[in-house]
């Protein structure tokens, strides 16, 4: 199985920052990475698939950019809806990383 | 849209094994893959497997492999994870996923999963 391996494990940032989430994989995966945000009690949702394509409806604030093994997600601006945790994902997932508001 | 309606929560013994079903609503699986994804309380996701159900074709993850089986009716557009040999560590709630894959090999795929479950939360306890 590919292993992915994202950092931070957390971070806590400002309203208005920009922040930056790395995943690195096992192996060459091309651009076959998605992301995840998950909320307190919810179920996972999709923001990014392979790489860098947003999935409707998610605010253009959150890109992600990468090829082969290592791959990075952003929020330009973070906002205190956006406050969760996120994974990366190629068919298993990243360790996920726990975005706070400082 | 179709969304995926899970089971309700379960509480098990040792030893016991559970099944907890996945239904599509407003539509069917179509040419989709579902993909059973697990959550330990406070922890990370976890894959454990998917099946294509129009072909009846289920692969699973090395770790569950043995103690996991899914199974799908395409009549019915229900999926179905059934884990045995529970012990403590099972206790987690359980996803079903709308599995989309892209890719010329199974390996290093694509698999998007935009479509979830609510979840169904699973207790081993004795």
């Amino acid at each position: 199985d590919i292993q992915m391996t994202q950092s931070p494990s957390s971070l806590s940032a400002s309203v208005g920052d920009r922040v930056t989430i790395t995943c690195q994989a096992s192996q060459d995966i091309s651009n076959y990475l998605n992301w995840y945000q998950q909320k307190p009690g919810k179920a996972p949702k999709l923001l990014i698939y392979d790489a860098s394509n947003l999935e409707t409806g998610v605010p253009s604030r959150f890109s992600g950019s990468g090829s082969g093994t290592d791959f990075t997600f952003t929020i330009s601006s973070l906002q205190p809806e956006d406050i969760a945790t996120y994974y990366c994902q190629q068919l298993t997932f990243g360790g996920g990383t726990k975005v706070e508001i400082k | 849209q179709v969304q995926l309606v899970q089971s309700g929560a379960e509480v098990k013994k040792p030893g016991s094994s559970v099944k907890v079903s996945c239904k599509a609503s407003g539509g069917t699986f179509s040419s989709y893959a579902i993909s059973w994804v697990r959550q330990a309380p406070g922890q990370g996701l976890e894959w454990m497997g998917r099946i294509i159900p129009i072909l009846g074709i289920a692969n699973y993850a090395q770790k569950f492999q043995g103690r996991v089986t899914i199974t799908a009716d395409k009549s019915t557009s229900t999926a179905y994870m059934e884990l045995s040999s529970l012990r403590s560590e099972d206790t987690a709630v359980y996803y079903c996923a709308r599995d989309w894959f892209r890719g010329t090999t199974v390996v290093t795929g694509g698999y998007a999963f935009d479509i979830w479950g609510q979840g169904t939360m699973v207790t081993v306890s004795s």
